[in-house]
C-alpha cells in the first residue's frame, strides 16, 4: 500500500469549513483514497472515498488533485461533534490486502 | 442491525494468562481484521482474514494468533500476554480489503 502523510493536528472554528489535507505521492493508478474518522476512542467510521473525481456525500466532500498525489477532505460546516481524528488511507478497491491507517489528523473544532 | 461486536469490552489480566477476544459480524463480510491502537502510533493492523481458513499477517502480528473457522467470527488470541500488549483493540469487517470497513466498539486490554 502507498503511504499517506497528514498533519498531526488542526483547529477549525465552529461553522466554518474544515479542510484536511493528505499527501499520497506514491499512490498507484488502481488505488482509491479513503477517509475515516474516529471520535474519542470509538471504532473508526467511514466518511468517503474516491479514485480521481471529486466526491460528495452527506458528510463531506473529497477533492483529489489531478495528479492524484494529494487530496483534501472538506467538512463544509464544522460542528463540535466533528472533533475527531481523521485518517486518510489508500487502498486497492476490492483487494484482499493489509490496510495501513497511520496516525491521522486530530481536528479540534473550536466554539 | 448491521454490526460488528467484540467481547469483552474491557479486560484486565496478568502476564502469561491466555486470553481470547471475540469478534463477530452479521453482514456476511468476507474480510475481517484486527487492529491495535496505542497513543502516538495510530491504528496498526495485527492480522486479517480474506475468508474462512485464510488469514495473513498485518504490520504487528507478533504475540497474537487468529483463526477463522466461520465466516462471521474472527477471534484474537493472546497465548501469553505481556504488558506491551496493553492496548485498545478493534475488530473490523468489509466485503473485501478495499471496501468500506465497519469497526467494532473496541476492547480495552490491560496486562499487568
Amino acid at each position: 500500500d502507498a503511504k499517506t502523510t497528514q498533519p498531526p493536528s488542526m483547529d477549525c472554528a465552529e461553522g466554518r469549513a474544515a479542510n484536511l489535507p493528505c499527501n499520497h505521492s506514491t499512490i498507484s493508478g488502481n488505488e482509491y483514497v479513503y477517509w475515516y474518522r474516529q471520535i474519542h476512542s470509538q471504532g473508526p467510521q467511514y466518511i468517503i472515498h474516491g479514485l480521481k473525481n471529486n466526491e460528495t456525500n452527506e458528510m463531506a466532500s473529497l477533492i483529489i488533485t489531478e495528479d492524484r498525489k494529494s487530496s483534501t477532505l472538506i467538512l463544509p460546516h464544522a460542528t463540535l461533534r466533528d472533533t475527531a481524528v481523521y485518517y486518510c488511507i489508500v487502498r486497492v478497491f476490492g483487494g484482499y490486502q493489509k490496510v495501513t491507517f497511520g496516525t491521522g489528523t486530530k481536528l479540534q473544532v473550536i466554539p | 442491525e448491521a454490526q460488528v461486536t467484540q467481547n469483552p469490552r474491557y479486560l484486565i489480566t496478568v502476564t502469561g494468562k491466555k486470553l481470547t477476544v471475540t469478534c463477530s459480524q452479521n453482514m456476511n463480510h468476507e474480510y475481517m481484521s484486527w487492529y491495535r491502537q496505542d497513543p502516538g502510533l495510530g491504528l496498526r493492523q495485527i492480522y486479517y482474514s480474506m475468508n474462512v481458513e485464510v488469514t495473513d499477517k498485518g504490520d504487528v502480528p507478533e504475540g497474537y494468533k487468529v483463526s477463522r473457522k466461520e465466516k462471521r467470527n474472527f477471534p484474537l488470541i493472546l497465548e501469553s500476554p505481556s504488558p506491551n500488549q496493553t492496548s485498545l483493540y478493534f475488530c473490523a469487517s468489509s466485503w473485501s480489503g478495499g471496501e468500506t470497513q465497519y469497526f467494532g466498539p473496541g476492547t480495552r486490554l490491560l496486562v499487568l
